[in-house]
């Protein structure tokens, strides 16, 4: 049983550039959230998001920064216009049907780490 | 408010001793409160989570104390190992399936 994928791990980008990072998550799980963790710092939520739906992108910066969850497929978290301050370790979780004792239970990927030259 | 405050920031503990680590929470809606543990390079896994209708629980080495009047949980590794070095987040959430609110982190070594 698969654990949550991402892909790529390492990505490199010049300033201005397009990032895309990709999460699929653990076979039978359906929610999705993306977080940010700079360097010696914890993790930020940025957005939650079930098939087709975003749920809650109050994390999220304004611009540039877009996430989707298709309903086939995995979820992508999209920078657009990429600069330095996004350098970070981009992680992504995934949790079961929320029901009895799995209760908000979130697995972690192995996150993506953007490095913006 | 969302802060989850962890301390402290660092930790060396020698081989078999006890690695206690602290969190206080402001926002008294919270309901969910998991302990990750990351090695570099990795992403956090789930080591343990606890909720407030509790106020201790165990697994093997590690046990989450809560104190909800206090609004604090701890973690505490016992009989610490090396290789039990890693960072340790605590985290907590309201409700089921929303965001997790995580701590600062703390960096254990332990000392063979």
């Amino acid at each position: 049983n698969a654990g949550v994928m991402q892909n790529p791990r390492h990505l490199v980008r010049r300033r201005g550039q397009e990032a895309r990072l990709r999460c699929s998550p653990m076979k039978g799980h359906s929610h999705v959230y993306w977080y940010r963790q700079l360097p010696e710092e914890g993790l930020k939520f940025m957005v939650y998001l079930q098939k087709e739906n975003i749920i809650d992108e109050s994390g999220m910066p304004k611009e540039r920064f877009s996430a989707e969850f298709p309903k086939e497929g995995p979820s992508i978290l999209r920078i657009q216009q990429v600069v330095r301050g996004d350098s970070a370790a981009y992680f992504c979780a995934s949790s079961p049907p929320l029901a009895g004792d799995h209760y908000n239970e979130q697995f972690f990927g192995p996150g993506t780490r953007l490095t913006v030259l | 408010q969302q802060q989850v405050k962890q301390s402290p920031q660092s930790l060396i503990v020698q081989k078999g001793g006890i690695s206690i680590i602290n969190c206080a929470y402001e926002n008294t809606a919270f309901d969910y409160f998991p302990w990750y543990q990351q090695f570099p390079g990795k992403g956090p896994a789930l080591l343990i989570a606890i909720r407030p209708d509790v106020s201790e629980k165990k697994e093997g080495r590690f046990t989450i104390s809560f104190n909800k009047s206090a609004k604090q949980f701890s973690l505490h590794i016992m009989d610490s190992q090396p290789g039990d070095s890693a960072t340790y987040f605590c985290a907590a959430s309201i409700g089921a399936g929303n965001m997790l609110t995580f701590g600062g982190g703390t960096r254990l070594m332990v000392k063979p």
